[in-house]
């Protein structure tokens, strides 16, 4: 089985700028995750979506960041335009549906540095 | 104050040691305490899921959890070098989102 594939790995852009990641989940994974990891701290949930629909969006900062799934399979996350403190591994989860949210497969993450 | 604590190391242990991990919470409407596994530059893995009160063992890890006292352990016997890493705590609710909640880590070495 495939897991959950991420591009690019690693992105390096000046602040200001725009960048979008991408995500595939597993095949049949209903439920996708995104999550902002800061060096030295756990993942922190940006959005969830179940299909192509927000399930939470809360702690997303809409200001500067979006997300889709628009066919309720591969996803998008961008930020436009990037602050320093952006600087994070962006971590693509996805999980069968919202019931089984505990057991989340991850991604190898983009590692995005903002200079 | 987080609703998850976790000491965030480093842990160094020698080969075969018995190592103990540790996350307490704040959040009483926890139900579910996984711990997850990441290795340097990638994601996490699950490691092991509980829910409620109670201990469980897979193979050389176990998880326990008290939830009078809010705390969760991760036991690994016989320590390996290739458990090292970075051991995330997560907990969730009972609600239908099963939204993760994660400590921030800590960073284990297991030396030769």
């Amino acid at each position: 089985e495939a897991g959950v594939a991420q591009s690019p790995r690693y992105k390096i852009i000046e602040k200001r700028q725009s960048v979008a990641f991408w995500c595939n989940p597993i095949s049949g994974h209903a439920t996708l995750y995104w999550y902002q990891q800061i060096l030295g701290q756990g993942p922190k949930l940006l959005i969830q979506f179940q299909n192509n629909g927000v399930v939470d969006d809360s702690q997303l900062p809409k200001d500067r960041f979006s997300a889709e799934r628009l066919k309720g399979v591969d996803s998008t996350l961008k930020i436009q335009p990037a602050k320093l403190e952006d600087s994070a591994v962006y971590l693509c989860a996805s999980s069968l549906d919202r019931a089984s949210g505990n057991e989340q497969f991850f991604g190898p993450g983009t590692r995005l540095t903002v200079l | 104050q987080k609703e998850v604590e976790q000491d965030p190391g480093p842990l160094s242990v020698p080969e075969g040691a018995i190592v103990s991990l540790n996350c307490t919470y704040s959040n009483s409407a926890f139900q579910y305490f996984m711990w997850y596994r990441q290795y340097s530059r990638k994601g996490p893995e699950l490691l092991m899921y509980t829910y409620s009160s109670g201990n469980k063992e897979d193979g050389r890890f176990t998880a326990q959890v008290d939830k009078s006292s809010k705390y969760i352990s991760l036991f690994i016997r016989d320590s390996q070098p290739s458990d090292s890493a970075t051991y995330l705590c997560a907990m969730s609710g009972s609600g239908s989102a099963r939204q993760l909640t994660f400590g921030s880590g800590t960073q284990l070495t297991v030396l030769p």
